[in-house]
């Protein structure tokens, strides 16, 4: 129980356009989903918190309009990268809440080119 | 606000022996502590958590953690390290109080090599 997907596991975009990336969870409804990056050989940096049927908050210093986050339902979150630039190529991974705990998908690896 | 430092980016054992990755955090509250694993192009899977019942944790794949508060620490310790226990490990801790928003914080991951 308690798995978590990510869609696409990862992407190659050019540059000057926008990707969205999906985050389920399978078999649990979550209201509050965490979006986070992270680089290579480094730890995770918390984007945003996603809560179901409500504005996202972000963390300071994300770009609200550049990483759109929306949370439509219980089991999915997405995060769409608009208008994508070489320095947003990373390792996107969500989580979702459960109880006192975060399940984490698998990531999605982004390269913009 | 609270914070996680791990000490040592990269820790290296041989194959049988003992694992200690270390970790000590911060926080103005009673903390939820947790140790996740990360292997390579993967996200990350929990090894155990400490939510105030008792100090010495046991998670899976033989690893334990002991919350000590007077040393604000929660170090991660395996008895005997396997080749499989190579990876990425991650100390974490979020808040238990009032408007707890179940943030994560991480530390900057310790790579554990094992020597065989």
């Amino acid at each position: 129980g308690a798995v978590v997907s990510q869609h696409p596991s990862w992407v190659i975009c050019k540059s000057g356009t926008s990707v969205k990336i999906e985050c389920r969870s399978l078999d649990f409804q979550a209201t509050t989903m965490f979006w986070y990056r992270q680089f290579p050989k480094q730890s995770l940096m918390l984007m945003a918190t996603s809560n179901e049927g409500s504005k996202a908050t972000y963390e300071q210093g994300v770009e609200k309009d550049k990483f759109l986050i929306n949370h439509a339902s219980l089991t999915l979150s997405t995060l769409t990268v608009t208008s994508a630039h070489p320095e947003d190529s990373s390792f996107y991974i969500c989580s979702a809440r459960m109880g006192g705990e975060q399940y984490f998908g698998p990531g999605t690896r982004l390269t913009v080119t | 606000a609270q914070s996680v430092t791990q000490l040592g980016s990269h820790v290296s054992v041989s194959e049988g022996a003992l694992v200690l990755l270390r970790c000590n955090y911060s926080s103005s509250v009673p903390p939820y502590l947790f140790w996740y694993v990360q292997y390579p192009n993967q996200g990350l899977q929990l090894l155990l958590k400490y939510t105030s019942a008792a100090t010495l944790v046991k998670g899976i794949n033989g690893f334990e953690a002991e919350f000590k508060k007077s040393e604000t620490s929660f170090h991660l310790t395996k008895p005997s390290a396997h080749m499989s226990d190579a990876a990425e490990y991650f100390c974490a801790v979020s808040d238990r109080g009032s408007g707890n928003t179940g943030k994560l914080i991480f530390g900057q991951g310790t790579t554990l090599q094992v020597k065989p």
